[in-house]
Formats: C-alpha cells, structure tokens, sequence
C-alpha cells in the first residue's frame, strides 16, 4: 500500500529540547516536503527536497532543519524547539518536481511545546 | 499576506442538501486549484482539481467550479452525506507541477443527518 508515515503521532515536550519528527514513504518519491497546519493559516510550507541530499527552504522555514540521506525519508528537526511550534505538523510526497500528481500526506504529528 | 482564502470557518447542511464551499485567491499566477478533504486525526487527501483552463470540473457528487475574472472557485457536493463531514481546504499552484502548493485555511463542514 503506498503510504506516508510519521512518527511521532503526538509529543509533548519542553522549550529548548531537541527532537525529531521522521518521516518514510514507500513511493519511491523524489519530492518530499514538510508543512505546518495553524488555526486560521491553513497549510504552510516549512522545507522541502527535490531529491536526495538537495533540500530548500519553504514559506516558513525558521527554527527547523531537515535531511536527506535517503529517498524514502525526510526527517524534520527542531534543535531548540519553542512555544511558537505548537502545531500539527504533515509530511508530504509527490514522484518529482513538476509532477501532475496529487501530493500524497502523512497522517501528521500533533505537537505540544511547553 | 493570505493569497488563498477560505472565508468561511465553519459550514453545516442538512443531509441530503448542497453543500458549496468557497475560495477566494489573489495570485494571477495562479493556473491549477485543488480541494483537499481532511478527516480528524488523517492527512489531508486530494478530492477534485480544476485548471485554469477550464470553468467546471465534476466528479460523482463533488463539482468544482472556476470564476477566472473574479478569482473565485467553488466546491459543491450533492447530496450532501454524513460521511462529506471534514475540513475543506483549497489549494493553488502556478506554473507546471504540484509540488508548491499554496493551501487556504480550511472550512469546517458538517452535515446534519
């Protein structure tokens, strides 16, 4: 079955501790990319790759880093994670830039920084 | 500076009524629009598109109509089914590809059985 998955579904945690959201298709997409989903903003874009080792910043990209080691995952970093990034965060996978393909959407991660 | 709108948070109808969701975009460049259905604890999933070349694209229940000069376009479903209760969100995108999309803040439909 072709799947985005993330982990993990929900954290908690507090300002200033570093963690990690990972993220895998199993698509063999090039294009994957990171958005966050505020009450009243919609979806933005927070990063995003074109393939692997090429990745860019998005519409709103400060207090978060990303890699691409790999092309089935796109793990999203916060280093010092602030009140700020609360928010629900999806992962999401396209074949390639300039695809006529629909994204295909992770099933998010709900995050609460204290 | 909200390039996609979506003005109306929250949207309830009757089952077995129409229901029509509205988005409101700015950016001429603008030239492929999506409507995306997202259910509480899933990832959004791809519901219908239209280009910018066309005025109406109809898919079973779900049509999605576009009104170039006014930059507006609209989703409507009939009949509406408990199962349509989600949160809408269009989205846009400009040039060739899907991969940069700019999405609207949602709206919120329920349908009353």
């Amino acid at each position: 079955e072709a799947q985005v998955t993330q982990n993990p579904r929900y954290l908690i945690t507090v300002t200033g501790k570093k963690l990690t959201v990972t993220c895998s298709q199993n698509m063999n997409h090039e294009y994957m990319s990171w958005y966050r989903q505020d009450p009243g903003l919609g979806l933005r874009q927070i990063y995003y790759s074109m393939n692997v080792e090429v990745t860019d910043k998005g519409d709103v990209p400060e207090g978060y880093k990303v890699s691409r080691k790999e092309k089935r995952n796109f793990p999203l970093i916060l280093e010092s994670p602030s009140p700020n990034q609360t928010s629900l965060y999806f992962c999401a996978s396209i074949p390639h830039a300039g695809s006529e393909e629909t994204q295909y959407f992770g099933p998010g991660t709900r995050l609460l920084v204290l | 500076d909200q390039q996609v709108k979506q003005n109306s948070p929250s949207l309830s109808v009757q089952e077995g009524r129409i229901s029509i969701l509205n988005c409101d975009y700015t950016n001429s460049m603008f030239d492929y629009f999506l409507w995306y259905k997202k259910y509480p604890a899933e990832g959004p999933t791809f519901l219908i598109s239209i280009s910018s070349i066309k005025d109406k694209n109809e898919d079973g229940r779900f049509t999605v109509f576009l009104n170039k000069s006014a930059k507006h376009l609209s989703l409507h479903i009939v009949p509406s089914q408990p199962g349509d209760s989600a949160v809408y969100f269009c989205a846009a995108s400009a040039g060739f590809g899907n991969e940069k999309l700019t999405f609207g803040t949602g709206t919120r439909l329920t349908i009353i059985p």
